[in-house]
């Protein structure tokens, strides 16, 4: 039972609009930044959204970030059959003093 | 550019110890980086092991602190970790990463590859 929670499967078709919902607490999301990561199928996890809204360089602009209170979203929007991926929000978690990750949304293009 | 790259048995017995190094290629390791290592049992998410800056200071996962240890070896540039006393449930991809210096202590900005890592008799 991951501390984030994700939902398990998403799914979209080209061209579409897509949102991954992360939930957290307020030790978590609540009170510290949000961070998402994009695993492709047998690859490591790439940073793809920092501190909540922030795309490193080289992110795509189709990805976006948000945070309210103690949830945090992913979108991407024209979705291409390459973001078929795992996506998984990240934070810090004061209670219990770890880096916590949530369980991961695969994400399918249909 | 800097490249990250795990090395280490794949295969670990029950109540043994698991070690694994990350070599550090195309950079030093002495920057101002932290330095980590995350975990993925198969087919699961990921897990935060530790983290340790090049001055030898660590900072481990409460789940983990009292079997973990994570070292620096500057003069190699590799970082390494040991995970003692392991169970089937320690069998995980893993993967070493670097902490990003822009984005903060939780932005994990570059990784290796990852090393399945199997604990069986």
């Amino acid at each position: 039972q991951s501390v984030l929670t994700q939902p398990p499967s998403a799914s979209g078709t080209p061209g579409q609009r897509v949102t991954i919902s992360c939930s957290g607490s307020s030790s978590n999301i609540g009170s510290n930044y949000v961070f998402w990561y994009q695993q492709l199928p047998g690859t490591a996890p790439k940073l793809l959204i920092c501190r909540n809204n922030q795309r490193p360089s080289g992110v795509p602009d189709r990805f976006s970030g948000s945070k309210s209170g103690t949830s945090a979203s992913l979108a991407i929007s024209g979705l291409r059959s390459e973001d078929e991926a795992d996506y998984y929000c990240a934070a810090w978690d004061d209670s219990l003093s770890v880096r916590v990750f949530g369980g991961g949304t695969k994400l399918t293009v249909l | 550019q800097v490249q990250l790259q795990e090395s280490g048995p794949g295969l670990v017995k029950p109540s043994g110890t698991l070690s694994l190094t990350c070599a550090v290629s195309g950079g030093s390791i002495s920057s101002s980086n932290w330095w980590t290592w995350v975990r993925q049992p198969p087919g699961k998410g990921l897990e935060w092991i530790g983290e340790i800056y090049p001055s030898g200071s660590t900072n481990y996962n409460p789940s983990l602190t009292s079997r973990v240890t994570i070292l620096i070896d500057k003069s190699q540039n590799q970082f390494s970790l040991k995970l003692n006393s392991v169970t089937a449930a320690d069998t995980a991809v893993y993967y070493c990463a670097r902490v990003s210096s822009t984005w903060g202590r939780d932005a994990f900005d570059l990784w290796g590859q990852g090393t399945m890592v199997t604990v069986s008799s």
